[in-house]
């Protein structure tokens, strides 16, 4: 199956700093990305979702000048918690799908932010 | 939002037990529905995409069904083990607007 990177995979960071958390499609064209975030005991919500080359569509309550997504290629999303409060921290997953070919959709394997 | 739900939101079966739990979604613009295996903080692990009324899908022990006239899906594991423990989510998919995951069902499997 086709694979999908997240760096980093962890990372602490201190209240009032930001993160960039890049996605990946490694050996296919993404040409939709989704970002997820999973609050504990609770099924992964969507964050929002990236078409390459265009502004993300963010779900309802999502602040999108909060989380920054960018889309700039077929291959790169980045993710960017701006200004984090501890509030933040979670565990964050995206996932590709390469929807001109297949229904699949492919999973990086999430970053897990800590605020402090 | 699509307006999924999964039932069970949890059970706990014997091993060796047979169980299912369903998930239901609105049934316009319907695409693709998805089935994943997820544990807390790791990848959801594929296990089914359906695209046409009346799939019928199987991996091992674990099989499902789609009815996309009436919008639900059934996932199937026979003879449980405790490494089926997981929550089981369900996926649709209309194309274009949003992929969104039901609440998951919570199986454990005792041994």
């Amino acid at each position: 199956g086709a694979v999908v990177s997240q760096h980093p995979s962890w990372v602490i960071c201190k209240s009032g700093t930001s993160v960039k958390i890049e996605c990946r499609s490694l050996d296919f064209q993404a040409t939709t990305m989704f970002w997820y975030r999973q609050f504990p005991k609770q099924s992964l919500m969507l964050m929002a979702t990236s078409n390459e080359g265009s502004k993300a569509t963010y779900e309802q309550g999502v602040e999108k000048d909060k989380f920054l997504i960018n889309h700039a290629s077929l291959t790169l999303s980045t993710l960017t918690v701006t200004s984090a409060h501890p509030e933040d921290s979670s565990f964050y997953i995206c996932s590709a799908v390469d929807r001109t070919s297949s229904y699949e959709q492919y999973f990086g394997p999430g970053t897990r932010l800590t605020v402090t | 939002i699509l307006n999924v739900e999964q039932s069970p939101q949890s059970l706990h079966v014997q091993e060796g037990d047979s169980t299912n739990f369903t998930c239901s979604f609105p049934s316009s613009n319907f695409y693709a529905l998805h089935w994943y295996r997820w544990e807390t903080a790791k990848s959801p692990e594929a296990l089914f995409v359906m695209t046409l009324n009346g799939d019928e899908k199987k991996k091992g022990r674990i099989s499902a069904t789609l009815n996309t006239k009436e919008g639900y899906s059934y996932l199937y594991i026979k003879g449980s083990q405790p490494e089926d423990s997981a929550t089981y989510l369900c996926a649709p998919d209309n194309y274009g607007q949003n992929f969104v995951f039901g609440p998951g069902t919570r199986l454990s499997v005792l041994p």
